[in-house]
């Protein structure tokens, strides 16, 4: 089964609106990471928070996580149509899962952004 | 830097061919990963390499998938005999070290099997 969970499964908004998108997972991770497909395209890195670390921002973007709850949340502030794609979080569970170097990811959320 | 690179970027066969995809990571990169994405299934890790080595293949759904990695600059996914439920996106992607640092995705190979 997947590890990490995003909520909602779907967002629509407009311009100008913020977006929070939240992902949750199972296990304890070192690290868990965003990125964003653009439709037809592959996945690109937004950002990193470590499991030490409690927000983070970058640009636009701001990732919170919450170790004791599992649980992390992407927030895009002033959102503009070009934010449209699909984001998905990425947990990097390798030191509690026999030392495997991977990501794995969730199901993603679908973002729309109108004019 | 020319990113990862996949070939072809569109492939269409029939049930019971033989497919073959490729990869060639960014050079130094000495992670690399392919992941299969279907609307049902999500995005899937199948297979990762270190250093041109098989690391964990418990994501190879069956021994009709095949991956090889015979240098730093080449990998391939083969499959045989394909089936349509393998229909899918394709990635593969790479990485630097450690799993602190982003993953590279390239641009995916869309595959169609009538």
């Amino acid at each position: 089964s997947q590890q990490g969970e995003e909520d909602p499964q779907a967002l629509s908004i407009q311009e100008g609106e913020n977006a929070t998108m939240n992902c949750s997972y199972k296990t304890s991770i070192n690290n868990l990471q965003w990125y964003r497909q653009n439709s037809g395209r592959g996945l690109v890195h937004l950002i990193l928070i470590r499991s030490n670390e409690r927000e983070k921002h970058s640009g636009r973007l701001r990732v919170t996580l919450d170790t004791s709850k599992k649980s992390s949340s992407l927030l895009i502030t002033a959102s503009r149509a070009a934010d449209t794609a699909s984001y998905f979080c990425a947990t990097d569970a390798s030191v509690f899962s026999g030392g495997y170097n991977k990501l794995i990811f969730g199901a993603g959320t679908r973002l729309a952004v109108h004019p | 830097d020319a990113g990862v690179i996949q070939s072809p970027r569109h492939e269409v066969t029939e049930m019971g061919q033989e497919v073959t995809l490729r990869c060639k990571p960014i050079s130094g990169h000495d992670y690399l990963f392919w992941y299969r994405q279907t609307m049902m299934r999500g995005l899937e890790l199948l297979i990762y390499f270190n250093n041109n080595v098989p690391i964990d293949d418990s994501g190879m759904p069956e021994d009709r998938f095949s991956a090889k990695m015979p240098n730093a600059s080449f990998s391939t996914l083969k499959i045989q005999p394909s089936e349509p439920r393998d229909s899918a996106v394709y990635f593969c992607a790479s990485r630097q070290g450690s799993s602190y640092n982003e993953q590279f995705f390239g641009p995916g190979t869309r595959l169609t099997v009538l």
